[in-house]
């Protein structure tokens, strides 16, 4: 299986500062079709989890242009660039490539300072 | 727009059986893949099965394999998890989502399982 790491595990920030979240795999998530399914997943306090980002850099419609990423093959990258008291929760990347099982990482937990 | 509501959660001996539900609205239920992901109290996500539009393709993680089912009923756009052999450690928030990309894009509200003597 896939085993996927973050870091920072914690994260605190100052409102309007940048936040940089690094996510890496075991294997590299290039599929054999050519793309590689990574995605970032918001929680916030107490709701269900919120896809944020597909195939690695591909933001879901509503999501605010202040959030980005990027990367490739096993390394991989969340950026906040100026984060606001609503990014407050837990951020975890998952891999759609090499599955089953689908997995996802331990989760960075975002908040204010 | 899409909606996910998850029930059939509750308190539950282990070794007893529970089956979940998750009602879909909002797209063409029948077209689209389905997963199961789980959260512990406190913990991470844990992807727990998929099934394909059309029934023919189930996965499976390894902790649930032989004891968990997935199934579906597209006419009446619902979703199930079957449950047996319930273990302490199968206690979680049971989420359904819908599948696309290999991911679980939209999510449900979640119904808790308690799995307790």
């Amino acid at each position: 299986d896939v085993v996927m790491t973050q870091s920072p595990l914690s994260l605190p920030v100052t409102p309007g500062q940048a936040a940089s979240i690094s996510c890496r795999s075991s294997q590299s998530l290039v599929d054999s079709d050519g793309n590689t399914y990574l995605s970032w997943f918001q929680q916030r306090p107490g709701q269900s989890p919120r896809r944020l980002i597909y195939k690695v850099s591909n933001r879901d419609s509503g999501v605010p242009a202040r959030f980005s990423a990027s990367g490739s093959v096993t390394d991989f990258t969340l950026i906040i660039s100026r984060v606001e008291a609503e990014d407050v929760g837990v951020y975890y990347c998952m891999q759609g490539s090499q599955w089953p099982p689908i997995t996802f990482g331990p989760g960075t937990k975002v908040d204010i300072k | 727009q899409v909606q996910l509501v998850e029930s059939g959660g509750g308190v539950v001996q282990p070794g007893r059986s529970l089956r979940l539900s998750c009602a879909a609205s909002g797209f063409t239920f029948s077209r689209s893949a389905m997963h199961w992901v789980r959260q512990a109290p406190g913990k991470g996500l844990e992807w727990v099965t998929f099934i394909s539009y059309d029934g023919n393709h189930k996965y499976y993680a390894d902790s649930v394999k032989g004891r968990f089912t997935i199934s579906r009923d597209n006419s009446k756009n619902t979703l199930y998890l079957q449950m047996n052999s319930l273990r302490p450690e199968d206690t979680a928030l049971y989420y359904c989502a819908r599948g696309y990309d290999h991911t679980p894009e939209s999510w449900g509200q979640g119904t808790l399982v308690t799995v307790s003597s």
